[in-house]
């Protein structure tokens, strides 16, 4: 079992469509970060948080510490959103050293 | 500044080949990281730096695999005597030390790596 497990591996939808991409964690963990993943690799910080709820124009990111499960939710979806949406958590004082998720493959139709 | 940036972006190379990739943080980041992506993976974590100091090495790393931050500036990663299991998406990342603005990555765009 992976440390990091997201749900699901992929996602279509409709233009207008709420998305939500869950993430569940095995670890102990100081951080958990969502990140977004476009087709050629540049990988972009969505969201960083260790508690609570944080919100984006249309993404929000959600977490809960004792259940171990953050969520990432975005509105209004647009074919532009479509990429890879990766989950990853980080320990200890190395914030940076992340454990991924496999990511979600998010495709939004016109 | 302009983000972090790596070079090459693309590499192909013969199996038994050195290659070099070169990593380029943001200026005042004094955190650096290499992850490795295979296709239809997520990265995984290689090595890391604050300033010059490698603090972390992951057991990926063999010994073909050698990084290095000489001035606590730009990192370089090598791979010796290349392997066609080599071949993947070589990402480098800096971040700030925490306090402020904590912990949040940039990434480079990453470098790909085809061993033939």
């Amino acid at each position: 079992k992976n440390e990091v497990e997201q749900s699901p591996q992929n996602l279509t939808a409709q233009e207008g469509e709420f998305i939500t991409i869950n993430c569940s964690y095995s670890v102990g963990i100081s951080a958990l970060h969502w990140l977004q993943q476009h087709p050629g690799g540049g990988i972009v910080s969505l969201f960083m948080l260790s508690s609570g709820k944080k919100k984006h124009g249309r993404l929000i990111a959600t977490i809960n510490i004792q259940e171990k499960h953050s969520s990432l939710h975005i509105t209004a979806s647009h074919p532009r959103d479509s990429a890879v949406y990766i989950c990853a958590v980080s320990g200890g004082t190395s914030y940076g050293k992340l454990t991924f998720g496999q990511g979600t493959i998010l495709t939004v139709h016109p | 500044d302009t983000g972090v940036s790596q070079d090459p972006r693309h590499k192909i190379t013969k199996r038994g080949q050195n290659v070099t990739f070169r990593c380029d943080p943001i200026s005042e980041h004094n955190r650096l990281y290499w992850y490795r992506q295979t296709l239809g993976q997520g990265p995984e974590f290689l090595t890391y730096f604050q300033n010059e100091a490698q603090l972390e090495k992951s057991r990926l790393l063999s010994d073909r695999f050698s990084a290095e931050r000489p001035k606590g500036s730009f990192s370089t990663l090598e791979i010796q005597r290349t392997e066609q299991g080599d071949s993947a998406m070589y990402l480098c990342a800096s971040s700030s030390p925490a306090g402020g603005n904590t912990g949040e990555l940039f990434f480079g765009e990453g470098s790909r790596l085809t061993v033939l």
